[in-house]
């Protein structure tokens, strides 16, 4: 069955940088692209970036541009988020998530269960 | 940006149908999926391609989509479908760029 395990968060100062990290298995990783979503405590869900299936294409969402960097590691069937400058207004549980593709756009369809990251001095 | 725009909550008895809309301007060109959120836990998907219901979501759980507006439908709302529920789409500027609705939370009781 499709797993995927979220690494990496923690209590981190501001400025400062994490890198996170998601294990995927169950499916064949090279071949789909992967998201990553987040979530502030009591808000609602954030997407964040995505990443195709070769690593070529990398998308942002505005607040994410210049400061995030996701990355993916196929021999390894892992994806990373490197999160850096980090803001009080960062800390959020961090999800990434498998994608399907509906034909009008991407979708995040299996999800992990997130790793916290929480900024603060 | 784009938006995708919920009711913020939406309250049902047992048995009765729960209705969650999502109004977004790029939705007659791309195709919307739902998400359930329990306390606690990891979203799950419910309905994709605005109306598909992955293996394992049971029958009670429908969805639609008729211009600006996809909607989510609970029939027979059972207590353990308590969640906050989030619609999800692309933005008109391309396929890849995604976006969560505001979220409605779902009480039933």
């Amino acid at each position: 069955q499709v797993q995927l395990v979220e690494s990496g968060g923690g209590v981190v100062q501001p400025g400062r940088s994490l890198r996170l990290s998601c294990a995927g298995s169950g499916f064949s990783f090279s071949g789909y692209d992967m998201h990553w979503v987040r979530q502030a405590p009591g808000k609602g869900l954030e997407w964040v970036s995505i990443i195709s299936y070769d690593g070529a294409q990398t998308y942002y969402t505005d607040s994410a541009k210049g400061r995030f960097t996701i990355s993916r590691d196929n021999s390894k069937n892992t994806v990373f988020l490197l999160v850096s400058s980090l803001r009080p207004e960062d800390t959020a549980v961090y999800y990434c998530a498998r994608d399907y593709y509906d034909g009008s756009g991407h979708n995040p369809d299996y999800w992990g269960r997130g790793t916290l990251v929480t900024v603060s001095s | 940006s784009y938006e995708l725009t919920q009711p913020p909550s939406v309250s049902v008895s047992p048995g009765q149908t729960a209705r969650i809309t999502c109004s977004g301007d790029a939705l007659p060109q791309k195709h919307a999926s739902w998400y359930q959120q329990k306390s606690g836990q990891a979203p799950v998907l419910v309905i994709y391609e605005d109306s598909k219901r992955p293996s394992g979501i049971p029958e009670r759980f429908s969805g639609s989509s008729s211009g600006t507006l996809a909607t989510l439908t609970i029939s027979g709302a059972q207590v353990e479908d308590e969640a906050d529920y989030y619609c999800y789409s692309t933005d008109s500027s391309g396929d890849h760029r995604g976006v969560f609705g505001t979220g409605t939370e779902v009480t039933v009781l």
